[in-house]
């Protein structure tokens, strides 16, 4: 089945920039979907179809996707974006949708 | 706007079937061209998707579970239902439903209902 991997965590300072990677067999040829989830709650769509932004999401949130990489941004981190981030794809090889392995984001 | 609740009981006996239901307010179930789904997560664990039924009928199921889970939707009362049969101490999860809308994104979730497999 497919499999999509994530980095356990990742570190920033606020106001750098974060970047989540996430990795898949010719991921580019998918729509790739990324949610934030913080401790104790649903997760929340921050990014889709790649990089386009839910309304109320903020601009400092981008996404892009090519070849073997989709990789979710953080702008001008703040302490509000601690949280775990999850990829997802559909897999239409096998007809279900497929999550990351998700990563913790701490911003120091 | 739609939001999503899931109901069900917490406490769940193992060899016996789960069965969760997921209320649909704010909106009709049955308008617009989405998907709804079932969603589980382990405490401290990743997401791992369950299935999903579009309102003809129509189900795709997580090969992995495929063989326990039932999804159904009842549009006369806005839900759709979730059933796992046979389940074990692993099917401990926080239960989330949610509407997967355009190329596959699950925009609205509910708050999710933790299930806990014990005797």
């Amino acid at each position: 089945s497919y499999v999509l991997t994530q980095p356990p965590s990742v570190s920033v300072a606020p106001g750098q920039t974060a970047r989540i990677t996430c990795g898949g067999n010719n991921i580019g040829s998918k729509s790739v979907h990324w949610y934030q989830q913080k401790p104790g709650q649903a997760p929340v769509l921050v990014v889709y179809d790649d990089s386009d932004r839910p309304s109320g999401i903020p601009e400092r949130f981008s996404g892009s996707n090519s070849g073997n990489t989709a990789t979710l941004t953080i702008s001008r981190v703040e302490a509000g974006d601690e949280a775990d981030y999850y990829c997802q794809v559909w897999d239409s090889s096998s007809d279900h949708y497929v999550f990351g392995t998700g990563t913790k984001v701490t911003v120091l | 706007q739609v939001q999503l609740q899931e109901s069900g009981p917490g406490l769940v006996k193992p060899s016996q079937t789960l069965s969760l239901t997921c209320t649909v307010s704010g909106g009709s179930i049955s308008s617009g061209s989405y998907y709804w789904s079932w969603i589980r997560q382990p405490a401290g664990k990743g997401l791992e998707w369950i299935g999903r039924i579009y309102t003809s009928g129509s189900t795709n199921y997580n090969p992995s579970l495929k063989s326990r889970v039932t999804i159904s939707v009842d549009t006369s009362k806005n839900q759709f239902s979730l059933k796992l049969s046979s389940v074990t101490a692993a099917d401990t999860a926080v239960y989330y439903c949610a509407r997967r809308f355009g190329e596959g994104a699950f925009d609205i979730w509910g708050q999710g209902t933790m299930v806990t497999v014990s005797s």
